[in-house]
């Protein structure tokens, strides 16, 4: 079945790059995402890879993929106070794939903190 | 352009209690989602929808029904809630053949 495993917390200082790891199963999933959950708020997405690439840049934010070892991570370089939030790995199966029809597979969080 | 609302933003049931969230959406997306966030767990689908009158049963459907009367709305109905439906609920939107999936800001629901 799909499940995907996320460690629980990372804590970093400002200034620092910090990378959040996620492993995924489902290898045939088309698209991964990052999404960002500030306390007490909706989920906003922060960046998305096609399966077919192994690396995503966009401004602060990397994105390595390794669909080998089925292993996906973010970076946040120069990690800010504001930065501080639970980061969620999800997959996508493909449409219609399973009977998919475009529905998330959530990890459980990592929540990240900076400290000053 | 408001994306994807929810109405409430809070509510407390007590057991047997009925209600009923409402997700609207104004970008005339295709398909809509229903999941619950519960601590530690991640997101969970409940049910969803590919269009207009059409529905579908997501991981954890029971004790929800949900109806789709008009593409932009999307309702999710807790028929006699229980404690274990206490959870934040968030709604999702995305257009057909994108993959990109919208949310809204979510509804935290109590049920002592």
């Amino acid at each position: 079945g799909e499940d995907v495993e996320q460690s629980l917390f990372l804590s970093v200082r400002e200034g620092d790059s910090s990378v959040i790891n996620c492993t995924y199963t489902d290898s045939s999933s088309t698209y991964l995402y990052w999404y960002k959950q500030e306390p007490g708020a909706g989920l906003q997405l922060l960046t998305y890879i096609f399966s077919n690439m192994d690396m995503k840049q966009d401004q602060r934010l990397t994105v390595l993929l390794n669909k080998k070892d089925k292993h996906l991570s973010l970076r946040i370089a120069d990690t800010q106070t504001g930065d501080s939030a639970i980061y969620f790995c999800a997959e996508s199966p493909p449409l219609n794939y399973g009977g998919s029809q475009g529905n998330l597979i959530f990890g459980k969080g990592t929540k990240l903190s900076v400290k000053p | 352009n408001a994306g994807v609302t929810q109405t409430p933003k809070f509510r407390v049931l007590k057991t047997g209690q009925s209600m009923t969230l409402l997700c609207a959406q104004d970008m005339n997306h295709e398909y809509m989602y229903w999941y619950r966030q519960d601590p530690g767990m991640g997101l969970r689908l409940i049910h969803y929808s590919v269009g207009e009158g059409t529905t579908a049963k997501g991981e954890v459907p029971d004790g929800y029904n949900v109806s789709r009367l008009k593409k932009q709305n999307f309702l999710l109905g807790l028929e006699s809630a229980a404690p274990s439906q206490t959870s934040v609920y968030f709604c999702a939107t995305r257009e057909g053949g994108a993959y990109e999936q919208y949310f809204g800001p979510g509804t935290r629901l109590t049920v002592t």
